[in-house]
């Protein structure tokens, strides 16, 4: 699945840094997401997207900020992060379409985030 | 919220193969997917299964919803059939979106 595009591939910041994940697909889709991945364990959802509205927020502290500024565009906005939040971190999409359960995620090859 | 697991945790095979992979989930859903995660993290998408039967090639999945169980099956193992499989069930939400939560994984290793 390389229809959603991430950008940077690699991604090195400090604990005092502010940098931003991209993420973008023209599949036409109205649903996106991030995961969080840590190493040997399973994507950890972290937030939703529905029509460009948060959808979902699992929580997440809040040096982690989401925007979608238009349906084909979703970031990932990072401050003052942690070592801890070193990851591999992956969006996806899906079509959500109206009045049926056919909502498969296409993701992108993710961004793999080290914190020093 | 809907626990999901699969088994085996690990699986060891020799090139040539067969095998199955089990995904159990505690309540019923709707959409349910089996992905592949190669050594470098990308997730490719194998199958959205959320009844009934498919086949791609050696691969193929059955999942019985009322059951609450789906099997992956891959025949003729290849050593580009290592990594980890996850299936993942979609929740749905009160905002009309689905949650989709992975299932623990199984982590494959296919010898020469």
């Amino acid at each position: 699945d390389t229809e959603v595009t991430q950008t940077p591939k690699h991604l090195v910041m400090g604990m005092t840094n502010k940098k931003s994940l991209k993420c973008e697909q023209h599949m036409g889709h109205r649903a996106m997401y991030w995961y969080k991945q840590k190493a040997k364990k399973p994507p950890e959802l972290m937030f939703v997207y529905s029509y460009e509205k948060l959808s979902i927020n699992e929580s997440v502290p809040s040096r982690f900020s989401p925007e979608c500024p238009n349906s084909s565009l979703l970031n990932l906005h990072l401050h003052a992060l942690q070592p801890e939040d070193s990851a591999l971190y992956l969006c996806a999409s899906s079509p959500k379409r109206q009045g049926t359960n056919n909502s498969p995620l296409h993701f992108g090859n993710g961004t793999r985030l080290t914190v020093t | 919220g809907i626990q999901v697991e699969q088994s085996p945790p690990d699986l060891i095979l020799q090139e040539g193969a067969n095998s199955t992979l089990r995904c159990n989930f505690s309540d019923s859903v709707n959409n349910l997917q089996w992905f592949h995660q190669n050594p470098w993290g990308q997730l490719i998408n194998l199958f959205y299964i959320p009844s009934g039967t498919k086949q791609n090639g050696r691969l193929s999945a059955t999942t019985v919803a009322t059951e609450r169980y789906s099997l992956l099956y891959i025949s003729s193992s290849q050593t580009t059939d290592s990594g980890v499989y996850f299936c993942a069930v979609g929740e749905p939400t009160t905002s009309g979106t689905y949650k989709y939560i992975f299932g623990t994984g199984t982590r494959l290793k296919v010898l020469a």
